[in-house]
């Protein structure tokens, strides 16, 4: 079955350290998205990839940083320079144009600092 | 910048009873898109409806349908015959004729009593 996989589901950093969410697609979707949903501010976008090996900036991109070299795969890295990461990250895929058919969600990771 | 509101945080609505969530969004474009997305407590977003701008009829997916208002920038979403499994956060998203990302407001939660 296609589908947008995320993994882990859960994962825990220390403070200073740098994390890696993974994102994958089958869904020959040209496009994916990564946002981070947090308690009363709804999703909110941090990168977003509309092509191999190009990537745009979203309104809370601070502190992160993305790849895309593959088709299929989106990583989000959480950087020490993020100060607050705690949060729900939620990676999606869709046509290019995702006026047409939407948005197909991955399952989330709930990144938390200890 | 598009943005979307959603002013209702929470509501709630008797099992088999309908109940109205909210949207407003600000743009100046004429040709656009709006969705729902619901986000049960599993987390896996799901899209529920979707309208075009430039349709006049409001969309309608069984129990789920749309009121669009365009001159009002309002849109929407009414449930009918509410049942427990529609407990849920509910996303409303904009994106515009572009190939750009969605903008998501900052949810309602939905409680359906029994």
């Amino acid at each position: 079955d296609g589908g947008i996989t995320q993994s882990p589901k859960y994962l825990f950093r220390k403070e200073g350290q740098n994390v890696t969410l993974s994102c994958e697609q089958n869904l020959n979707h040209d496009a994916m998205y990564w946002y981070r949903q947090d308690p009363g501010q709804g999703l909110r976008l941090i990168y977003y990839s509309q092509i191999v090996n190009d990537f745009q900036k979203g309104d809370i991109a601070e502190g992160y940083s993305v790849s895309r070299e593959k088709k299929e795969s989106f990583p989000l890295t959480v950087t020490s320079a993020q100060k607050n990461p705690t949060a729900f990250y939620l990676c999606a895929s869709s046509i290019l144009s995702a006026k047409v058919y939407g948005y197909t969600f991955g399952s989330g990771t709930r990144l938390t600092v200890v | 910048a598009q943005t979307v509101t959603q002013s209702q945080p929470e509501m709630s609505v008797q099992e088999a009873e309908t109940v109205t969530l909210s949207c407003t969004y600000d743009t100046s474009e004429s040709d656009y898109y709006l969705f729902w997305y619901k986000q049960p407590p599993s987390r896996q977003m799901i899209l529920v409806i979707r309208q075009e701008a430039y349709k006049q009829q409001n969309a309608t997916e069984n129990r789920f349908s749309v009121n669009f208002q365009k001159a009002a920038k309002s849109f929407s979403l009414k449930i009918s015959d509410s049942q427990l499994g529609d407990a849920a956060m509910y996303f409303c998203a904009y994106t515009g004729s572009g190939n750009t990302p969605l903008v998501f407001g900052k949810g309602t939660r939905l409680s359906v009593i029994a």
